[in-house]
């Protein structure tokens, strides 16, 4: 059991934008930045949004995050079919002092 | 452009040790390194980070079995499970870890798949 809840799955066909859900507790997400990770099919995880809406050099712009709370979420505007892949979010959680992580929600591209 | 190389056995017999050792390249190893797991079909679990100076701090639910170290002068870093089980069967990434207030686990490697499996 993941100590971030997501969703397990989402979908959206081609130009749509969809959201993926991250719910947490004060000791992380309330208290710390959010991470969101992409995972395309048999690869390695990607950072893919760091410090709860900061994108990395090369991620488009078609990817973003926020935070509200104790929970936050990441949007995929304009959905390619390239965007297949598992996301997951993370945050550090200062009660556990432990990075932890959200189970994985599989986007699919219909 | 720093690359993380995971190597290891592929298959480990139950209740014995799982060692890996990840291989730290173009870039520096002066930064904290960790570990993350993924059982087949599940989540990502944080196993651990090692700083480069040795300081450690490991998953409470691992804590007693699980060892990270570093060896600066390979440019590598450790990690040992003892006791192991079936429920130890994951794919193992060694991470950068630039830090929660930062840029978090910024560089993966490509991950190395352990089986638990006598």
């Amino acid at each position: 059991q993941s100590v971030l809840t997501q969703p397990p799955s989402a979908s959206g066909t081609p130009g749509q934008r969809v959201t993926i859900s991250c719910s947490g507790s004060r000791s992380n997400i309330g208290s710390n930045y959010v991470y969101w990770y992409q995972q395309l099919p048999g690869a390695a995880p990607k950072l893919l949004i760091y410090r709860n809406n900061q994108r990395p050099s090369g991620v488009p712009d078609r990817f973003s995050g926020s935070k509200s709370g104790t929970s936050a979420s990441l949007a995929v505007s304009g959905l390619r079919s390239g965007d297949e892949a598992s996301y997951s979010c993370a945050a550090w959680d200062d009660s556990l002092n432990a990075w932890v992580f959200g189970g994985g929600t599989k986007l699919t591209v219909l | 452009q720093l690359q993380l190389q995971e190597s290891g056995p592929g298959l480990v017999k139950p209740s014995e040790t799982l060692s890996l050792t990840c291989t730290v390249s173009g870039g520096s190893i002066s930064n904290y390194f960790t570990w993350v797991r993924q059982p087949p079909g599940k989540g990502l679990e944080w196993i651990g980070y090692v700083y480069y100076s040795g300081t450690t701090n490991y998953n409470p639910s691992l804590k007693s079995r699980v060892t990270i170290s570093v060896d600066t002068s390979k440019t590598q870093f450790s990690l040992k499970l003892t006791s192991v089980t079936a429920a130890d069967t994951a794919v193992y990434y060694c991470v950068r870890d630039l830090g929660s207030s930062s840029y978090g686990m910024d560089v993966w490697g490509q991950g190395t798949t352990v089986t638990v499996s006598s």
